[in-house]
């Protein structure tokens, strides 16, 4: 089956500690996102990466970092200098630029213990 | 930023009645996009439609732009519980930025 997964669906983080979330697509699309979402609220962009290593930062991106190694492969890491980390993450691709369709992963619960 | 922002944030209709959602942007558009969102799942890309296009229609959907009051709406006929689900506009600006609204809850009830 073609798709984007993202593991694991909940993830817990305690205080101070660097977490890693995955997300991996076998459509063979060039861009991949990052979106954070809140309660009730829409998506914001945290990153993207068009082509693999590159990537660059979207409208939240302090206290995240990410790579982009392989086209397949989109990792998140949520850092301790991101201070309110609870949230839903969901990650995307496309065929092209970022305006284009966008196809989205499961998505990861983020929760602090 | 530009940002589309739904109308209502919250819809609930009766089974086999027709929603109809409306989304306003602020800038111009490349195209508009309509996603659904399912509670804790990942949003599902339904009907993108250019900014050159007024109308588009897939299945039980049908979509409308008005360039001239930066407005689109979604409408879904005939609806079913399994309709259910929030229902996100998202606009691409000439930055070619996708950038999302708040979304509107609707609920189908049987």
């Amino acid at each position: 089956d073609g798709g984007i997964t993202q593991s694991p669906k909940y993830l817990f983080r305690k205080e101070g500690q660097n977490v890693t979330l995955s997300c991996e697509q076998n459509l063979n699309h060039d861009a991949m996102y990052w979106y954070r979402q809140d309660p009730g609220q829409g998506l914001r962009l945290i990153y993207y990466s068009q082509i693999v290593n590159d990537f660059q930062k979207g409208d939240i991106a302090e206290g995240y970092s990410v790579s982009r190694e392989k086209k397949e492969s989109f990792p998140l890491t949520v850092t301790s200098a991101q201070k309110n980390p609870t949230a839903f993450y969901l990650c995307a691709s496309s065929w092209g630029p970022q305006g284009e369709t966008q196809y989205f992963g499961p998505g990861t619960r983020l929760l602090v213990l | 930023s530009q940002q589309g922002e739904e109308d209502p944030q919250a819809l609930s209709i009766q089974e086999g009645e027709n929603a109809t959602m409306n989304c306003s942007y602020k800038t111009s558009i490349n195209n508009l996009q309509w996603y659904r969102q399912n509670s804790g799942r990942g949003l599902v890309h339904l009907i993108l439609i250019r900014s050159n296009e007024r109308e588009k229609h897939s299945g039980r959907l049908r979509v409308t732009l008005d360039t001239s009051k930066k407005s689109s709406s979604l409408l879904i006929t005939a609806s079913r519980a399994a309709d259910t689900a929030s229902y996100f506009c998202a606009t691409d600006d000439k930055a070619q930025k996708l950038v999302f609204g708040q979304g509107t809850r609707l609920t189908i009830n049987p």
